[in-house]
């Protein structure tokens, strides 16, 4: 499974853009990128999903290069409520292996 | 879309007895149930992971005999804490994957141990 490496936390104020870069050198021809958001207390919530190129949802983008060896997932305009930890995952999910976490990024928004 | 319902939320219980936890999938059929574990502060730890119907596969260092993971249908799976004692004091997470759904998690269990 591909390894990932993400900053361990992140400040911000509300309005900006944030953006979370994540490393995944030994990505497989395989391996899709995954997103999630996980507050406190709470079961990790899916936030995006991408292959290459660039992902858009209601919530957030996801940019992958060309070369997929790293990710940015870019929250516009963050609120208070979006402070959690962002987790990004690589790997096959067509098939039955479970998730593996990273550290995760604690990303902290202030007024 | 696709939600997995994970109960109890939150559970005190006595040094040496046994907690379950049930993760039931609601609108899907999950051929894959995995269990997380969670310490403060830190990231998700695979325990095990189980196909419905048959003997769950445990993570390097999980005790099977400690916690018995059962897969009965394609919607419940439970985890029993056995003999409990204070460090299992965790967040313990579910995840259900179905046949063309993604990954979803339950809403974790915070398990105390006194």
């Amino acid at each position: 499974l591909a390894k990932t490496t993400q900053p361990i936390s992140m400040d911000s104020y509300e309005g900006q853009e944030v953006n979370i870069t994540c490393s995944h050198n030994n990505i497989a021809t395989n391996d899709y990128i995954t997103w999630y958001q996980q507050f406190p207390s709470q079961g990790p919530r899916f936030i995006i999903q991408g292959y290459k190129t660039k992902v858009t949802n209601e919530v957030a983008s996801l940019f992958i290069p060309a070369d997929r060896k790293s990710s940015t997932l870019s929250l516009p305009r963050v609120s208070l409520s979006d402070t959690a930890v962002y987790y990004c995952l690589v790997g096959d999910i067509t098939g039955r292996r479970a998730l593996t976490f990273g550290s995760g990024t604690r990303l902290q928004v202030q007024p | 879309g696709a939600v997995v319902s994970q109960h109890p939320s939150w559970v005190i219980c006595k040094s040496g007895t046994s907690v379950k936890i049930e993760c039931r999938s609601l609108d899907f059929q999950a051929t894959t149930m995995f269990w997380y574990r969670q310490f403060p502060k830190q990231s998700l730890m695979l325990m095990a992971t189980s196909n419905e119907g048959s003997k769950a596969t445990y993570e390097q260092g999980v005790e099977k005999d400690k916690f018995l993971i059962n897969h009965a249908s394609l919607t419940l799976s439970t985890l029993t804490v056995t003999s409990a004692h204070p460090e299992d004091s965790s967040f313990y997470i579910c995840s259900a994957r179905g046949r063309e759904s993604g990954y979803t998690f339950g809403s974790g269990t915070r398990l105390t141990v006194v």
